[in-house]
């Protein structure tokens, strides 16, 4: 079955300590990106890959971190969370190039709290 | 750069009454307009997605949309909604030579009453 998968699903830290959300797909998917969504903001973008090491900010990168070692993986690094960052995350994965305006699929979902 | 602009926050509706969500979108060049939606506790699916062509798009569950381009307008309209439209829904806007770099409105909670 074609999709992504994120995890943890549920996060509950505490400011200041490291954490990482993983994020996977299995569709050899050359695009991936992270965004996060809080009310009446709808999703903004993050951090987005075109493709293995080749990484970009998107509209709201302060704060987080990525790497993309792999196709099919896409970490969401956070080095110092904080309460600021306590929202709902959902990672992407879609085509790149030619195929770049068919569907994003969209993982589960992340919901982080930062005490 | 581009926005996008969900005119209404929630949208209460009888079920089997027809529905409206309306989208409004700002960019000096041409795009990609989609919908997405969003169930409860669920990650986003597309809806529906405007590239070229026909103004008028169908999509799953009975949903279509019309691109509007002189009113730079992409409303999503069913008509005759069920309990199980009640969902949260995007309307996301993309540069043409970027199809995944997506920008979302801020989102419309569909409520559908008995």
């Amino acid at each position: 079955e074609a999709q992504v998968t994120q995890n943890p699903r549920y996060l509950i830290t505490v400011t200041g300590k490291k954490l990482t959300v993983t994020c996977s797909q299995n569709m050899n998917h050359e695009y991936m990106s992270w965004y996060r969504q809080d009310p009446g903001l709808g999703l903004r973008q993050i951090y987005y890959s075109m493709n293995v090491e080749v990484t970009d900010k998107g509209d709201v990168p302060e704060g987080y971190k990525v790497s993309r070692k792999e196709k099919r993986n896409f970490p969401l690094i956070l080095e110092s969370p904080s309460p600021n960052q306590t929202s709902l995350y959902f990672c992407a994965s879609s085509y790149w190039g030619d195929r770049a305006a068919e569907e994003q699929f969209f993982g589960p979902g992340t919901r982080l709290t930062v005490l | 750069a581009q926005s996008v602009t969900q005119l209404d926050s929630q949208v209460p509706v009888f079920e089997e009454a027809p529905v409206e969500l309306r989208c409004n979108y700002s960019s000096s060049v041409s795009v990609y307009l989609f919908w997405y939606v969003q169930y409860p506790n669920q990650g986003l699916q597309l809806l529906l997605k405007y590239l070229s062509g026909s103004t008028l798009v169908k999509g799953i569950n009975g949903f279509e949309a019309e691109f509007n381009k002189s009113q730079t307008s992409f409303h999503l309209r069913k008509p005759s909604v069920h309990i199980s439209d009640t969902a949260e829904y995007f309307c996301a806007v993309s540069l043409n030579n970027a199809g995944n770099m997506l920008t979302f409105g801020g989102g419309t909670r569909l409520m559908v009453k008995p």
